[in-house]
């Protein structure tokens, strides 16, 4: 039971272009969505994360934007580069869970230059 | 500083061997949690510990067993490995186990199980 649907799986975007990649969830005790990115070879990393009492929140080229009526939240990557070229995941925890996140299934982003 | 270190990166078994993985962490963390990563399904929580001396069951507990040694290490145990445990396994670590969520990862252990 995948408690984060994440979509799509696969995203190609030309340079410069954003790239938006979904996420769903189902649990109304989530309350904390981080997004992780995952180099080749490597493990993932913490990239941006969001809490429900904000809709928006900006890190440089990367946005969250969070709606909680419709359990979905969403990263978009403005200008995108080569160099952002990886596999990108969200998650969600409840506060009760402390760090214990339940990731989506992944979306292995290609930039073309 | 290297962080957190997993050991073998690589490994293959047969049916019914057992092996442990690994993990070590000098960031001086008290959380620290194995997953395994699967292509589609993301990241799944097999075990974690919450401080040194405590260790909890995640989403797929079976078929593994783990020890926390210390502060430092935290480690995986196979007993009898399955071709459906053939995955890329990952270890992370957290300052404390508040939802702070941001996971620090080791580079991976990819086991391949025949």
């Amino acid at each position: 039971q995948q408690q984060v649907k994440q979509s799509p799986q696969s995203l190609i975007v030309q340079k410069g272009g954003i790239s938006i990649i979904n996420c769903a969830y189902e649990n109304t005790a989530f309350d904390y969505f981080p997004w992780y990115q995952q180099f080749p070879g490597k493990g993932p990393a913490l990239l941006i994360a969001i809490r429900p009492d904000v809709s928006e929140k900006k890190e440089g080229r990367f946005t969250i934007s969070f709606n909680k009526s419709a359990k979905q939240f969403s990263l978009h990557i403005m200008d995108s580069q080569p160099g952002d070229s990886a596999t990108y995941f969200c998650a969600a925890s409840p506060e009760t869970s402390g760090s214990r996140l339940t990731f989506g299934e992944g979306t292995q982003l290609t930039v073309n230059p | 500083n290297a962080g957190v270190t997993q050991t073998p990166k690589f490994q293959v078994l047969k049916t019914g061997q057992s092996m442990t993985l690994q993990c070590a962490q000098d960031m001086n963390h008290n959380s620290m949690y194995w997953y395994r990563q699967d292509p589609g399904m993301g990241l799944r929580l097999i075990y974690y510990s919450a401080s040194e001396g405590t260790t909890d069951k995640g989403e797929v507990p079976n078929g593994y067993n783990v020890s926390r040694l210390n502060k430092r290490e935290f480690s995986l145990r196979l007993e009898s490995a399955a071709p459906s445990q053939t995955s890329v396994y990952f270890c992370a670590t957290t300052p404390g186990d508040a939802n702070t969520g941001e996971l620090f990862f080791g580079e991976g252990s990819r086991l391949t199980v025949l």
